[in-house]
């Protein structure tokens, strides 16, 4: 079981908005980490679709941003669309364990 | 154009050796720090180990400390990870990953297609 827990799945119609939560603890999270989140397509490496700053890597839309509170970060997708179906992981790094961790991951469906 | 290419992956029985490389261009490799996360088939990802730009530098999971060994090329441009004393829980897809600072690696700006590694008897 991850230290980041996600939701094992989400899911939208497309131009929905879609969030997916990692909590964390004040070790990693809450201590001021920043988290970064991943998207994964089946059998492909991740790939960042954006970091803890809210900055993304050009070719990435504006539809995904950031957002953290206390021990819990969020990743907002808006205008979803048919492309955006995958798995996502949160990223972050714990000051106990002196490592980096990733959430155990969430499938986003588009309906 | 960044790119990272892994290989060295295969198949090899429980308690051997295996060591994963990484082959890097498109950016001034020993400026940034590197790491290895791993899948496991039908598994989330998991962080193994990552080492600093100029190589002084090398952390590890609790999983993998004592066993594996990261270290880096900077006159190649090429990152390696020896794996001994490796498990069956030790069988996943290792992906190369670059980050955006150059101590720890905090974050993976780009990643490798991955190299697979299956441990089994």
């Amino acid at each position: 079981q991850s230290v980041l827990t996600q939701p094992p799945s989400v899911s939208g119609a497309p131009g929905q908005r879609v969030t997916i939560s990692c909590t964390g603890n004040r070790s990693n999270i809450g201590a001021g980490y920043d988290v970064h989140w991943y998207k994964q397509l089946p059998g492909t490496a991740p790939k960042v679709v954006i970091y803890g700053n809210n900055k993304r890597p050009s070719g990435v839309p504006d539809r995904f941003s950031v957002s953290k509170s206390g021990t819990s970060a969020s990743l907002a997708i808006t205008g979803l669309q048919a492309e955006d179906e995958a798995d996502y992981y949160c990223q972050s790094y714990d000051s106990n364990l002196n490592g980096v961790l990733f959430g155990g991951g969430t499938r986003l469906t588009v309906l | 154009e960044v790119q990272l290419l892994e290989s060295g992956g295969g198949l090899v029985q429980p308690g051997g050796s295996l060591r994963v490389s990484c082959a890097t261009s498109g950016f001034t490799f020993s400026g940034y720090a590197m790491s290895w996360v791993r899948q496991a088939p039908g598994k989330g990802l998991e962080w193994v180990s990552g080492i600093s730009g100029s190589g002084g530098n090398a952390f590890y999971a609790d999983s993998v400390r004592g066993r594996f060994t990261i270290s880096r090329d900077n006159s190649k441009n090429t990152l390696h990870l020896l794996m001994n004393s490796l498990r069956v829980e030790d069988t996943a897809v290792y992906y190369c990953a670059k980050s955006l600072g150059d101590f720890a690696p905090l974050n993976f700006e780009y990643w490798g297609q991955g190299t697979r590694v299956s441990v089994s008897s």
